[in-house]
C-alpha cells in the first residue's frame, strides 16, 4: 500500500542552524501539507501546498519557514534559523484530488530536537 | 476558532467492554476524520465521514457524524488490548485542499 515517507526520522540541530525536512508524498497525490506536534500537544497545521505554490499557511509558518517541491517526488520544509521552540514532531501529509480529497495521509514524522 | 473537543481524554476499560468516545465542536465541518496515533509515529487514518448522520463501520469500530456536522462519535464493541492507543478526531471546513484541525485526542487503554 502506498505511503508517505519522511527523512530523517530524527534530526538534532543547534539553535540558529538551518534544517531541511524531507517528505515523499504518495505518488498520485496533488495536495501536500506540513503539520507539527509539540510533545504532549495536539497536531497543528503549518502549511498547505498545491500546484507549486502555498495554498494556506498558519501563523506559526513565519518567514523562517519555507516549503519547496524541487522535483516530481520530494516535498521539503526548511527552517532557516531554528529556535528551541521549533523542537517538535513534523508530519508531512498528502491527499488526492477527487472523491478521496478529504483524506489526508500522514508520514511517520521527523522528530526535530533543537539544542 | 473551530476547536474540536474530545472526551473523555483518558479511558481505561476491561477487555470485552464497549465504549464510546466523542468529538464535539460549535462549528460545522464538511468532513471529520478519525485517526489513530501510536507514540512517536504519525496519525493513521481510520475513517472519513462527510454526510450529516453518516455511519461507517470498520470491523468492531462504528463511526457516526452528527446530523448537524458539528460532532462525531467512535464506538468500539468488545474492546481488545490491540485497540489501545490515542484516537484523534480531525475536521476540515470545506475545500478539498483545506487544512484539517485536530482535537487533543482520547487515550484509550484496554486492560486484558
Amino acid at each position: 500500500e502506498p505511503e508517505v515517507t519522511q527523512t530523517p526520522s530524527h534530526q538534532v540541530t543547534q539553535m540558529g542552524q538551518e534544517v531541511i525536512l524531507r517528505c515523499v508524498p504518495i505518488s498520485n497525490h496533488l495536495y501536500f501539507y506540513w503539520y507539527r506536534q509539540i510533545l504532549g500537544q495536539k497536531v497543528e497545521f503549518l502549511v498547505s501546498f498545491y500546484n507549486n505554490e502555498i495554498s494556506e499557511k498558519s501563523e506559526i509558518f513565519d518567514d523562517q519557514f519555507s516549503v519547496e517541491r524541487p522535483d516530481g517526488s520530494n516535498f521539503t520544509l526548511k527552517i532557516r534559523s531554528t529556535k528551541l521552540e521549533d523542537s517538535a514532531m513534523y508530519f508531512c501529509a498528502s491527499t488526492l484530488q477527487g472523491t478521496a480529497a478529504y483524506e489526508q495521509y500522514f508520514g511517520p514524522g521527523t522528530r526535530l530536537t533543537v539544542t | 476558532t473551530q476547536l474540536l473537543e474530545q472526551s473523555p481524554q483518558f479511558l481505561s476499560i476491561q477487555e470485552g467492554e464497549n465504549l464510546t468516545v466523542y468529538c464535539n465542536s460549535s462549528s460545522v465541518f464538511s468532513s471529520l476524520q478519525w485517526y489513530r496515533q501510536e507514540p512517536g509515529e504519525g496519525p493513521v487514518l481510520l475513517v472519513t465521514v462527510v454526510t450529516g448522520g453518516e455511519v461507517k463501520k470498520l470491523k468492531r469500530l462504528t463511526f457516526q457524524f452528527g446530523d448537524a456536522r458539528k460532532d462525531s462519535s467512535l464506538h468500539i464493541t468488545a474492546a481488545q488490548p490491540g485497540d489501545t492507543g490515542l484516537y484523534l478526531c480531525a475536521g476540515a471546513r470545506g475545500n478539498r485542499d483545506d487544512k484539517i484541525i485536530f482535537g487533543k485526542g482520547t487515550r484509550l487503554h484496554i486492560l486484558p
